[in-house]
């Protein structure tokens, strides 16, 4: 099976303009989980979409949001980019609803930079 | 979800074995402890989950003392290419939230 795929793998923007990044898990997962990965804050739990629904949301500005489709493939948007923005932006899968159970596999990530 | 402390860093050389200790005093009774490698600008890759003593898999081992308070990851002789940053997160029932530490950065010298 193919990996979880992001796209684009780099980003460069300006301050006050937005971004959107693409993630598709794996075939058959149903979980899209995002991360913000930063050297100062290290890896935090942006938000989780299941069956198209946010399960859960971290403790992020409402400048950051995401959406999940109908095929599983998911987006987040981030707007009035801050330089602080910059960072590496993880998206996993998993099959189900639980980590206990569930094993989550990681994308490569998508490196944004904000100037 | 339980807090975690492990080591910053650990240093050791190709061949050995490597134990790294996680404390996690608030674990619930319904949660796991999971151990996740990281390489530089890559995701985060899964090791191992276990809920109780030991598992072991293609890769580690993972114990678990039975007041589940901490755990050790161990990677038997290790190479260069375990050089990564670990992290050892404590998973609840329900819910796909990832809640990362710190991890430890393993320095692998020859």
């Amino acid at each position: 099976k193919a990996g979880v795929t992001q796209t684009p793998r780099y980003l460069i923007k300006t301050r006050g303009q937005q971004v959107t990044l693409s993630c598709s898990p794996i075939s058959g997962h149903r979980s899209v989980s995002w991360y913000q990965q930063t050297p100062g804050q290290g890896l935090q739990f942006l938000f989780e979409y299941f069956s198209e629904t946010q399960r859960n949301k971290g403790n992020f500005p409402g400048r950051f949001s995401g959406r999940q489709f109908s095929n599983s493939r998911s987006e987040m948007n981030v707007s009035t980019l801050e330089l602080g923005d910059s960072a590496l932006y993880l998206c996993a899968s998993s099959p189900g609803l639980s980590a206990s159970t569930d094993t989550q596999y990681f994308g490569p990530g998508t490196r944004l930079t904000v100037l | 979800l339980a807090k975690t402390t492990q080591p910053i860093s650990m240093d050791s050389y190709e061949g050995q074995e490597v134990n790294i200790t996680c404390s996690h005093n608030n674990i619930a009774t319904n949660d796991y402890i999971t151990w996740y490698q990281q390489f530089p600008s890559q995701g985060p890759r899964f090791i191992i989950q276990g809920y109780k003593t030991k598992v072991t898999n293609e890769v580690a081992s993972l114990f678990i003392p039975a007041d589940r308070k901490s755990s050790t990851l161990s990677l038997p002789r290790v190479s260069l290419s375990d050089t990564a940053v670990y992290y050892c997160l404590v998973v609840g029932e329900y819910g796909n939230k990832l809640v990362f530490g710190a991890g430890t950065i393993l320095r692998v010298k020859s």
